[in-house]
């Protein structure tokens, strides 16, 4: 099955401590996002990436950073710089850039005790 | 900066009602509107608009764009409780890989 795959699905974290979520895409995809999602809110972008070893800042990239060594591969570091980071993480690709139509994965409910 | 609004922010009907999703924009050099569909976790896409005054229909769900208004609205016919569900408004422009959402319109169907 084709498909976006994140992983964990919770993930708790204490404060101060850097934590590493997890993005998988088997669709062959060239661009993929990373979103994050509050309650009651819509999606803000933090990073996306067109092609492999490129990524560009999104909207609230402050406190986050990304790599892309692989097509398959987007995974997001949240730091200890971001200020407040519990939240809903949603990562998604798209075939391309130009491309909008985007899949989602399932995300990751991120808890900083 | 480019601006998604949407409205209803939440909107309860009952089964079989006809609801009216409300979407305006501002974006720099508009390139597409896209509508999903967030159940419980992962948005799923319904639409996507280009051009203005033509309406796409899936089933029950239809959706138009009016570029000289700057708005879109996403139709529902013949609402089921599967329709529960937070709606999605996004847009993109100058910079392709940066669309811009709203904040959803949540829809409630009761039996």
């Amino acid at each position: 099955d084709g498909g976006i795959t994140q992983s964990p699905k919770y993930l708790f974290r204490k404060e101060g401590q850097n934590v590493t979520l997890s993005c998988e895409q088997n669709l062959n995809h060239d661009a993929m996002y990373w979103y994050r999602q509050d309650p009651g809110q819509g999606l803000r972008l933090i990073y996306y990436s067109q092609i492999v070893n490129d990524f560009q800042k999104g909207d609230i990239a402050e406190g986050y950073s990304v790599s892309r060594e692989k097509k398959e591969s987007f995974p997001l570091t949240v730091t200890s710089a971001q200020k407040n980071p519990t939240a809903f993480y949603l990562c998604a690709s798209s075939i391309d850039l130009e491309y909008n139509e985007q899949f989602f994965g399932p995300g990751t409910r991120l808890t900083v005790l | 900066e480019d601006k998604v609004v949407q409205s209803p922010l939440s909107l309860v009907v009952h089964e079989g009602d006809t609801v009216t999703l409300n979407c305006s924009y501002e974006v720099t050099n508009f390139r597409s509107l896209l509508w999903y569909k967030q159940e419980k976790k992962a948005p799923t896409f319904l639409f996507m608009l280009t051009s203005s005054g033509i309406e796409k229909k899936s089933g029950r769900l239809s959706s138009i764009l009016d570029k000289k208004e700057l708005f879109s609205i996403l139709n529902i016919t013949a609402t089921q409780t599967g329709d529960s569900a937070v709606y999605l408004c996004a847009t993109s422009g100058t910079n392709a890989g940066k669309s811009t959402f709203g904040d959803g319109t949540t829809l409630t169907v009761k039996p």
